[in-house]
């Protein structure tokens, strides 16, 4: 069975201070990997996506990597805002379609002043 | 563009009732679907359309039906409400249905059932 599991559950930092999230995925085949940001009581918003030739994708302040050997990927998150207050989702696909995609729990991450 | 919007935002069953969660988009887009969102758990798909008049089950479809009359709307509805389907609803967009098309999601409906 396809999954997705996220680490940590949940997260506190300091504003300012760095922090990396983790996602290791036993999806197979592999088609992409793609990191959403949840804000509470909102919709998932895309941040990036990545397919298995690439290993390396930014957005802003926000960095994702991933190593399709080793079946993992993680999201890097560089000078950390208020605003970064979130569930941060990774979905993996495990095929060309949209209804081919599992979903992780999500990491709630909480950036304190 | 007001993208993806959902009405209600949120609601409150009787086991044994029904109602339509309603989902519109306003981007033209082909492919819409429906999640839930259960604590602990990743995103579930209910149901997907590739485009009015055509919609399929995806992983729990049961207690669910949906239609996909024109392009814009694709309701949601709960035939007989059962505490099991207390959860947050979403529905998403996306130009078209490849695992590669971004989605766009609504701001969800967060349903009780008593």
């Amino acid at each position: 069975k396809n999954q997705v599991e996220q680490s940590p559950q949940s997260l506190i930092i300091l504003e300012g201070k760095n922090c990396t999230l983790q996602c290791n995925y036993t999806v197979s085949p592999f088609s992409n990997l793609r990191w959403y940001k949840q804000d509470t009581g909102r919709g998932p918003v895309s941040l990036t996506i990545m397919t298995f030739s690439e290993n390396t994708k930014s957005n802003g302040r926000y960095t994702a990597t991933l190593d399709a050997d080793t079946k993992q990927s993680s999201l890097h998150i560089t000078a950390s805002q208020l605003s970064d207050s979130a569930s941060y989702i990774c979905v993996v696909s495990g095929g060309g379609s949209a209804r081919q995609l599992t979903f992780g729990s999500g990491t709630q991450l909480t950036v304190l002043p | 563009n007001a993208g993806v919007t959902q009405t209600p935002k949120f609601q409150v069953l009787k086991t044994g009732q029904s109602m339509t969660l309603q989902c519109a988009q306003d981007m033209n887009h082909e492919y819409m679907s429906w999640y839930r969102q259960d604590p602990g758990m990743g995103l579930r798909l209910i149901h997907y359309s590739v485009g009015a008049g055509i919609t399929d089950q995806g992983e729990v479809p049961n207690g669910y039906n949906v239609s996909r009359s024109t392009t814009e709307d694709f309701p949601l509805r709960l035939l007989s409400a059962a505490p099991s389907q207390t959860s947050v609803y979403f529905c998403a967009s996306s130009y078209g249905g490849r695992a590669i098309d971004t989605q766009y999601f609504g701001p969800g409906t967060r349903l009780t059932v008593l």
